[in-house]
């Protein structure tokens, strides 16, 4: 069982804002990393540490954590958003990568 | 523009060992402070990270396949490697190799399926 918690499923109308949530002991010491994976395709990082955007990731895309729970802010959402976002984050000892178990969003 | 490349059989037999490999290119596997690593993704499923290794040898399992996983790396050609024993159809995965940066996870290979069947 994965020590980081999301929810599995998530909607937001076109244009909106969606928070997606990742809630674990480990984040009240380490910051989450989030990621978006599109059918058949890798993940791919679009936030890190603090809040921060690779490069070629909108600026929609934004990270807060408070206390046990991290969360990936898009805002104004697009079509082409939907997709599953993973958290991951280090476990409980500090020493190893553990994943959330994925929500899936979707744009209406 | 750094690119990591999965090799190896898409089918494995059950009970027999799973073995991948990961090339590096645009970037060498020796740079300090990146872990080199492995996560799979069983289909329809969410993602398990399996291991990482430092170009120095140091590695990092997930405990609840650490008994089955050797993570390895060859700096002389910018490789490292997968090797997971005894399998059965539960490890049916995607398997991705993957560059890490502390926790963040900013390279990621295309994906193998590697499917366990007799």
């Amino acid at each position: 069982s994965s020590e980081l918690t999301q929810d599995p499923a998530v909607s937001v109308a076109l244009g909106q804002t969606v928070r997606i949530t990742c809630q674990g002991d480990s984040l009240r010491s380490y910051y989450a990393s989030w990621y978006q994976q599109k059918p058949g395709q890798a993940p791919v990082l679009v936030i890190y540490g603090k809040n921060n955007r690779p490069s070629g990731i909108p600026d929609r895309f934004s990270g807060s954590s408070s206390g046990n729970t991290a969360s990936l802010t898009i805002t104004g959402a697009q079509a082409e958003d939907e997709a599953d976002y993973y958290c991951n984050s280090r476990d409980s000892s500090g020493n190893l990568v553990v994943f959330g178990g994925g929500t899936k969003l979707t744009v209406l | 523009q750094l690119q990591l490349q999965e090799s190896g059989p898409g089918l494995v037999k059950p009970s027999e060992t799973l073995s991948l490999t990961c090339t590096v290119s645009g970037g060498s596997i020796s740079s300090s402070s990146y872990y080199w690593g492995w996560i799979r993704q069983p289909p329809g499923k969410g993602l398990e990270w399996i291991g990482s290794i430092y170009y120095s040898g140091s590695t990092y399992y997930n405990p609840s396949l650490k008994s089955r996983v050797t993570i390895s790396v060859d700096t002389s050609k910018n490789q490292f490697s997968l090797k997971l024993s005894s399998v059965t159809a539960a490890d049916t995965a995607v398997y991705y190799c993957a560059r890490r940066l502390g926790i963040r996870i900013d390279y990621w290979g295309q994906g193998t399926l590697v499917t366990v069947s007799s």
